[in-house]
């Protein structure tokens, strides 16, 4: 299997914690990308890292990429309750048609 | 602008029977369009990527005869699950590539479709 793992499968903070989550992959890639998904809902993409790059802003999202170790992490800042949701790394890889291949997923929960 | 809607968002049926899920780009031209399944508290799984006009390339474990995909025009992608069992129930969602759009560019997901079989 091509999918990524996630760690930590849960994670629980009190608003205006930070969150990290980290993805491990296992293929070289072209880009990585986050997505968070509330529950039962589609998925929002959140921030695409290309395989050149090593880190990426957007808002409070901070994502790294480090390609030699086949992980990228995401880090939420000052959370809040609203940020609740489930958060999947999805690989874009390369010479498989560009599929995409997504980690395990990491179940955050922020406490008001 | 690229928007992917899928229909129905909810459906319902008995064992036995086929279910048709469909997806769509809004406003841009698909030439790859990609199926996931995604059961409870679980991440998303590819089942199949779909080339507008030819054949689906199906992933490993997953049932061609069962699980049919057909891309017939750059807009519109089908699934059809035939002879579904409760074990088929999950959340099905699609997603988008849309032409000319670079290799780096990502995919566009349609908001899936939960199927029920009873």
């Amino acid at each position: 299997s091509q999918q990524g793992e996630e760690d930590p499968q849960a994670l629980s903070i009190q608003e205006g914690e930070n969150a990290t989550m980290n993805c491990s992959y296992k293929t070289s890639i072209n880009n990585l990308q986050w997505y968070r998904q509330n529950s039962g809902r589609g998925l929002v993409h959140l921030i695409l890292i290309r395989s050149n790059e090593r880190e990426k802003h957007s808002g409070r999202l901070r994502v790294t990429l480090d390609t030699s170790k086949k992980s990228s992490s995401l880090l939420i800042t000052a959370s809040r309750a609203a940020d609740t949701a489930s958060y999947f790394c999805a690989t874009d890889a390369e010479n498989t048609g560009n599929q995409f291949y997504f980690g395990t997923g990491t179940s955050l929960t922020v406490i008001p | 602008g690229a928007v992917v809607s899928q229909h129905p968002s909810r459906v319902i049926c008995k064992s036995g029977t086929s279910v048709k899920i469909e997806c769509r780009s809004l406003d841009f031209q698909a030439t790859t369009m990609f199926w996931y399944r995604q059961f409870p508290k679980q991440s998303l799984m590819l089942m199949a990527t779909s080339n507008e006009g030819s054949k689906a390339t199906y992933e490993q474990g997953v049932e061609k005869d069962k699980f049919l995909i057909n891309h017939a025009s750059l807009t519109l992608s089908t699934l059809t699950v035939t002879s579904a069992h409760p074990e088929d129930s999950s959340f099905y969602i699609c997603s988008a590539r849309g032409m000319g759009m670079s290799v780096q560019e990502t995919q566009y997901f349609g908001p899936g479709t939960r199927l029920l079989v009873l």
